[in-house]
């Protein structure tokens, strides 16, 4: 079946540092998704996204479907960014192991 | 907005009980799913429907069965519960095709 890595597995920050989490899938795949779990555990939608390059504020994901990967870019990291972001492959519904961010003051 | 609510944010139950988690959608999607989340394991499908009465296995359906009998509601039930079923277990829905999917806030279940 597909496969779906994500790195670096753990990220630690200071409060207004970029970063960049890396999603990389072993086969074609209809769609994506990137997710932020907060520390309550509730799973947030961040982007939908099967090709190109979207943005949200100070978060933007590209998606190179022919390569095989997906990229989100977190920049000016706040201490809300904290929590662990999930890539997720569709339609067979794959997810990573998620990458855990930290942020600190 | 998409709402996907689960019926208990917490559950803490015995050995051998027959177990009940409810998921309801108000955005009368058709595809609903049941995933379970371990440490280090991410998220692991187990079992989703595409309508009503329909159901398919995901990828660890074992000790685990599902309930739809109406298109905005969808049950999750252990029939003997065990210790290793102890997860978070998270409900999303979607609509029909490769839709994005909307996620619930989960139930931590411990099984005693």
């Amino acid at each position: 079946g597909i496969q779906v890595e994500q790195s670096p597995p753990d990220l630690i920050l200071q409060e207004g540092a970029n970063s960049t989490l890396r999603c990389n899938f072993s086969d074609s795949v209809n769609n994506l998704q990137w997710f932020h779990q907060n520390p309550w555990g509730q799973l947030i939608n961040l982007f939908y996204i099967p090709s190109g390059t979207k943005q949200n504020g100070r978060l933007s994901a590209t998606t190179v479907a022919t390569e095989r990967y997906s990229l989100l870019y977190i920049s000016s990291s706040q201490t809300t960014d904290s929590g662990v972001y999930f890539c997720a492959v569709l339609p067979i519904s794959i997810f990573g192991t998620g990458t855990r961010l930290q942020v600190f003051p | 907005d998409v709402k996907v609510t689960q019926s208990s944010r917490y559950l803490v139950k015995r050995t051998g009980e027959k177990v009940f988690l409810e998921c309801v959608q108000d955005m009368d999607h058709e595809n609903m799913f049941w995933y379970r989340q371990d440490p280090g394991l991410g998220l692991r499908l187990i079992y989703f429907s595409y309508d009503v009465k329909m159901k398919e296995k995901g990828d660890i359906p074992e000790g685990y069965s599902v309930s739809r009998e109406k298109k905005e509601r969808f049950s999750l039930i252990l029939e003997s519960a065990s210790t290793n079923q102890t997860s978070m277990y998270l409900c999303a829905s979607s609509s029909a095709g490769l839709a994005e999917q909307f996620f619930g806030p989960g139930t931590r279940l411990t099984v005693l």
